[in-house]
Formats: structure tokens, sequence, C-alpha cells
């Protein structure tokens, strides 16, 4: 079956600009996250969404970093006014485990971010 | 810090030989997973050992957990060149805490 789809698979633009980052999960998973990994770095956590519960935003690095979930299904992650050092591979990952964690995560091929 | 953290960084061995990689964490856990990460990849959940677990296998990989001194280890038996990736554990700790993952381990299987 479909596995975690991410897209762009890369995204480079200029300083400044405001970026759309995609996530489709697996059908059925109801638990979502989103990490950053910087090169040669583990993964740093951003957001998680499960059902219709509150997200966890408590790993957002800055106000210009937001993540919806709609549907319950596809997720956007948005970075405005995007700085260097926003450069990172964006991973996203779903999960069936209603308890963040209790069970494995499944993981898309990321986004390559590069700013200019 | 939450994340586990793994070591060595960086392993280099021969096809054939055994690669050991182990992880630290700091707190109780409520199990502990370890996953793959291929280059340009996402990562790959391997396999998952939980607190009252003191070992367990999958294929050629041999997981073992020590709470008392909380601490994991994974062991790739006879290693292959597709084996090269990097490998990360992830603690998950009671309580509604993110998954965190530590820095990995660079496994390098030369053929």
């Amino acid at each position: 079956g479909a596995g975690v789809s991410q897209s762009p698979s890369n995204k480079v633009t200029e300083k400044g600009k405001d970026v759309e980052l995609r996530c489709d999960p697996i059908s059925g998973h109801t638990a979502l996250y989103w990490y950053r990994q910087s090169l040669g770095q583990g993964l740093e956590f951003l957001i998680y969404f499960q059902g219709n519960s509150a997200p966890d935003k408590s790993g957002l690095p800055s106000d210009r970093f937001s993540a919806e979930r709609t549907g319950g299904s596809v997720s956007t992650l948005t970075i405005q006014r995007t700085q260097q050092e926003d450069s990172a591979v964006y991973l996203c990952a779903s999960s069936l485990a209603g308890d963040r964690g209790r069970g494995a995560q499944h993981f898309g091929d990321g986004t390559r971010l590069s700013i200019l | 810090s939450q994340q586990g953290e793994e070591d060595p960084q960086a392993l280099s061995i021969q096809e054939g030989e055994n690669a050991t990689m182990n992880c630290s964490y700091k707190t109780s856990i409520n199990n502990l997973q370890w996953y793959r990460q291929n280059s340009g990849r996402g990562l790959v959940h391997l396999i998952l050992i939980r607190s009252n677990e003191r070992e367990k296998h999958s294929g050629r990989l041999r997981v073992t957990l020590d709470t008392s001194k909380k601490s994991s280890s994974l062991l790739i038996t006879a290693s292959r060149a597709a084996d090269t990736a990097s490998y990360f554990c992830a603690p998950v700790y009671s309580g509604n805490t993110p998954l965190v993952f530590g820095k990995g381990t660079r496994l390098s299987v030369i053929a």
C-alpha cells in the first residue's frame, strides 16, 4: 500500500519568501508528526496532530512556523519569511497509535528545503 | 534532553561482520524504538522493545534493553553493504511527550 507522501521533494527559495510543505499520511493513521533534520543531525520535533485534538505545537521554533491538518488527513507545514537557518530536510511521519510514540512511526522521504 | 544518545557516532566494518550500536537514555521509558535512515530517505522503523522485555529479535537484528543501566543495544549480524545507513534510537517516555531522536550512528559496511 501507499506510504507517507511528501511534496515537493526539493524546494529552493529566496530568503524572505513563504513556503508550504505538504504531507499525505497513510490512510487511517490518526497521528501525524512533523520533524526537521539539519545536515548530519538528529530529528527535531516540530508539531504533532492526533485526531481532532488540539495539536502539540511545542516544537515549533518560532511564530513563522505553522501547520494545519485538514479533514484529519493531509497536513501542510508553512514557513513564513524564510531565513537561511530554515534550510533543512522536513520529515513527516504518521502512526496508527493513538498515544504518541507508543507505536511505530512511518516516515515520508522528506522535503529538502534550501533558502538562498 | 529526553533524546537517546547513540554510540558510536560512526562505525565502519567489513561485510559479514557483526555491528553493534548502543543507546543510552535518561529516565524511565515505556518502550524504545530503533530506526534506520538511508541517505536521502526517511526513517524506517526496525524494532520496538517494551520496558518489560530484555531482548527481541527480527531477522538479523537483535535488540537488548537494560532498564537498570538505561541502555539498549542493536546488533546486526552478518552485515551486508545494504545495511549501510544511519541508525537512530528513540526512547518513548511515559506521558504525552514527543518521540525524540538522537544524532544516530552512521554505519558503513564495506564490501
